[in-house]
Parts: structure tokens; sequence; C-alpha cells
């Protein structure tokens, strides 16, 4: 168990539907990771939170956002969903939010898909 | 930028015999390496990371990797093979580029499969 926790673990839903994933860091982590693995994209970093504020960005559309809240909890929002937007998306968390030897370490991940 | 290549989509190797999955990297600064493992269906599971010091990196169920600088190279290896070594392997490293993420950044994946 990494102590990352993500819900739901799996969904299914239909094209322009709106869904949002949840993940709890590990106690004392300060920096949350989203990450979107699909089989011809292999792992693509979406977005990275650091105490509340945004960190950095990477290929999210513009239909996705994400937010980390007080308790540092974070939520994807995954908007007017494609057929395309079926991955496995994981949420991740380390203490700081630059380069270090620090460990990242993942949730077991939410797999959606969209029919 | 920084970059991790995984030159092996997949590798085979028997049960018993010694392992090899390859990893090259590309960074500005100092290396801080990384290997996941993914069972089926499963999340990421870190395995070793390599921050300084001694070159060779003890991780779980007997992993190591040997980091070489002058190659830039960060192979995992394993002495005996089990078949329940079968998964997907990623290196990684985190981003101490001009934006200083400190976000991991994969190879595209090695599948290693070990046969009985």
């Amino acid at each position: 168990d990494s102590g990352v926790t993500q819900t739901p673990k799996h969904l299914i839903t239909a094209t322009g539907q709106r869904v949002t994933l949840r993940c709890s860091p590990r106690s004392g982590d300060l920096s949350v990771y989203w990450y979107q693995q699909s089989l011809d994209q292999g792992l693509q970093f979406l977005i990275q939170y650091y105490n509340g504020e945004e960190r950095a960005k990477g290929n999210i559309l513009e239909r996705f956002s994400a937010q980390q809240f007080p308790d540092l909890h974070s939520e994807l929002n995954l908007s007017s969903l494609e057929l395309g937007d079926s991955a496995l998306y994981f949420c991740a968390s380390s203490v700081v939010g630059r380069a270090s030897g620090n460990t990242i370490y993942f949730g077991e991940g939410s797999w959606l898909t969209v029919v | 930028a920084q970059s991790v290549a995984q030159p092996e989509d997949q590798v085979n190797v028997a049960e018993g015999n010694p392992l090899t999955v390859k990893c090259t990297y590309s960074v500005s600064g100092n290396p801080y390496l990384f290997w996941y493992v993914q069972y089926p269906n499963r999340g990421l599971q870190f395995l070793l990371k390599y921050i300084t010091g001694d070159n060779l990196v003890k991780g779980s169920y007997g992993f190591e990797a040997e980091f070489n600088k002058s190659q830039t190279s960060f192979h995992l290896k394993k002495p005996s093979a089990l078949v329940s070594d079968s998964a997907l392997y990623f290196c990684a490293v985190r981003d101490g580029g001009s934006s200083n993420t400190g976000k991991l950044i994969f190879g595209q994946g090695t599948t290693l499969q070990v046969k009985p």
C-alpha cells in the first residue's frame, strides 16, 4: 500500500458526460501529480499541484481541470468526455515539488471507460 | 530537456536466468533516477532509486540497478528471474531542469516476460 488513495477505482460513463476523480495523498506529502496511461500514449503527465497551487502543466486537455484543496486532497475533473479519454488515471504524491531524491508514490489508479 | 529512453519494448528471459532492462537518460543537473513496476491491472509500484553515492542501488524484490554516468545509463538487473517478475517496468527521472517541478518523466516502458 503506497498510502495514496484514489477513488473511484473503476467507472464507466457515456460520451459527453463529466466525471470527477479524487485523490488523497500520502500523509505529509504536499505535492500531487496526475498522470494518464493509455495503450497508445504511455504515461503522460497531466498536471501538478504543490500546497494548493498549480506547479506544472503537461499534456492536459482544456476539457480537463484539477485542483488541490486546503486539506491537500486533489480532484481531476474530466468533461465533455470522448471515447479517446478512456484510460487509467494515476495520482501520485511527494513531499516536495522540485527535483530531489524524495520518492513519488502512486495510487492504484482510476480506470475510466467512456462508451 | 530531461528525457528517458527504454530501448526495448519487450525483454524475454527464462526463469532462473539473470535479467537486464535497459534505460538511458538525459538530464541537466543531478540525475534522480527511479524504476517502477506495474503488474497487470495494478498501479505503479516503486522499486528503487538513485540519488547519489554508490553506483549499485538495491531495491525491492531482489532487483538492483547500476548507475553509469559516462554512459548515462541506469539499467535494472536481477541475478535470477522469477515468473512472478513478469510485468511492465518503467524508468523515470525527476524533472530538475529550468522549471524544476520535480515531476517524473517516464520512459515508454519495457514488458518483461519470464518463462518457466
